[in-house]
């Protein structure tokens, strides 16, 4: 069975551009998580999925991120502009919806470096 | 309150040694403590997790010592490997597992 993916693996933009990263779950698995961890510092949560809608985006920075999942599957999260503060490695994580025990299953990770 | 306070920061061991990694929290809403193993170049992957209804449980070389009264948590390594180098990240969560990490511990196990 296949992983969490992510594409891209590293991106590299100039502050100002238009970044999208995608995440494909583990196929069936409802719950979509986006999470951030800039250098040093703790893996922050974004956003949480549950199939196509918004659980709970809380941790979003602020409305240059914007996150989708259209028709359940795949998830995208663009970043418009970037600025430099937005760079760090952004983890997806998925999970089953029922009869599981807590474990997150994560992505390798798309790091982001904005110049 | 929502945070997670994970040390130490970096830690060198010698083969066979123990290995201790001590986190603190303080709301007490939260109901389940795992600890996540990432390896560089790979997502953090899930190595151990407990609830707080136990003070101990232990899988294998790895055991996480839970102390709800002082609402910490810890992972001990027992007989420590170079194959355990690695980044531990300690997290908690309630309800939906939106986890709260701390901020990892960069493990290096000299051979």
């Amino acid at each position: 069975e296949a992983g969490v993916t992510q594409f891209p693996s590293h991106s590299v933009i100039e502050k100002g551009q238009t970044v999208t990263l995608r995440c494909d779950p583990i196929s069936g698995h409802d719950n979509l998580y986006w999470y951030r961890r800039v250098m040093g510092k703790e893996i922050k949560f974004l956003l949480h999925f549950v199939k196509e809608s918004k659980q709970d985006e809380s941790g979003m920075p602020n409305n240059r991120f914007l996150a989708e999942r259209t028709g359940g599957t795949y998830s995208t999260l663009k970043v418009q502009p970037a600025e430099l503060e937005d760079s760090g490695v952004y983890f997806c994580a998925s999970r089953p919806g029922t009869g599981n025990t807590g474990e997150l299953f994560f992505g390798e990770g798309s790091r982001l470096t904005v110049l | 309150q929502q945070q997670v306070k994970q040390s130490p920061q970096s830690l060198i061991v010698q083969k066979g040694g123990i290995s201790i990694i001590n986190c603190a929290y303080e709301n007490t809403a939260f109901d389940y403590f795992p600890w996540y193993q990432q390896f560089p170049g790979k997502g953090p992957a899930l190595l151990i997790a407990i609830r707080p209804d136990v003070s101990e449980k232990k899988e294998g070389r790895f055991t996480i010592s839970f102390n709800k009264s002082a609402k910490q948590f810890s992972l001990h390594i027992m007989d420590s490997q170079p194959g355990d180098s690695a980044t531990y990240f300690c997290a908690a969560s309630k309800g939906t597992y939106k986890y709260i990490f701390g901020t990892g511990t960069r493990l290096k196990v000299l051979a």
